[in-house]
């Protein structure tokens, strides 16, 4: 498995505001992701995170709204720029563990509050 | 499309056996995934099928028939713990995962 962390846990932001969440794992790793989950719904993949490149993003998602970097293999960020109510979400991010079975492993999630 | 379907909500009885059902149309398969995820926490893996047949983990059993597009998870002796939601995930030719909405399993003494 993998010991994934998350900061913050939770936060309650002003509309127009942008949020920066980490990701730091316990060791290197080359896939990680960024995911969205509204409540009572599934995971809605936003992105890829990749190593030394842009990140790829999944269809509906822009680099302009979720900007995202990934300095080495333990560390991502996920930032939500110009927030709004919409926004309002759990942000879980996940890494790949190499099988067999290539598994995913999530954080604890961050819970976003837009008002 | 893809798409994964499993039942929205089921409920059971402590110490009965409940079968979550999960169908799936992928373009290719590489695999099928079930997760559990409690309230407010995140998901946490379950079990992997990538050949037809049953896989057995304690009080876990998941099944995977490729020819139907099936898959369903069983869970015996339940327990109040067992309540949460569980989440089915295939993993397409492109080795991207998939995810089902996940069926919220209720137990009820």
């Amino acid at each position: 498995s993998a010991v994934i962390s998350q900061k913050p846990s939770r936060d309650i932001c002003q509309r127009g505001t942008s949020l920066t969440i980490q990701c730091q794992v316990d060791s290197q790793v080359t896939m990680m992701f960024w995911y969205r989950q509204q409540p009572g719904q599934s995971l809605t993949l936003i992105a890829t995170a990749n190593q030394g490149s842009e990140a790829t993003y999944e269809s509906g998602f822009v680099i302009d709204k979720f900007p995202i970097s990934r300095p080495n293999l333990t560390f991502s960020t996920l930032t939500v720029s110009n927030m709004s109510p919409e926004d309002s979400s759990i942000y879980l991010c996940s890494v790949e563990r190499t099988g067999p079975p290539d598994t995913q492993y999530f954080g604890p999630g961050t819970r976003l509050t837009v008002l | 499309g893809q798409n994964i379907d499993q039942p929205t909500e089921m409920t059971a009885t402590e110490g009965a056996i409940v079968q979550i059902n999960c169908t799936y149309q992928t373009s290719g398969f590489n695999g099928l995934f079930w997760y559990q995820q409690h309230a407010g926490e995140a998901p946490t893996f379950l079990s992997y099928n990538v050949l037809d047949g049953l896989e057995e983990k304690g009080r876990f059993s998941s099944f995977l028939s490729r020819s139907k597009g099936y898959s369903y998870l069983l869970l015996k002796e339940l327990q109040m713990k067992d309540s949460a939601s569980y989440l089915c995930a295939v993993r397409d030719s492109n080795y991207q995962l998939i995810w089902g909405a996940g069926t919220k399993l209720i137990i009820k003494p």
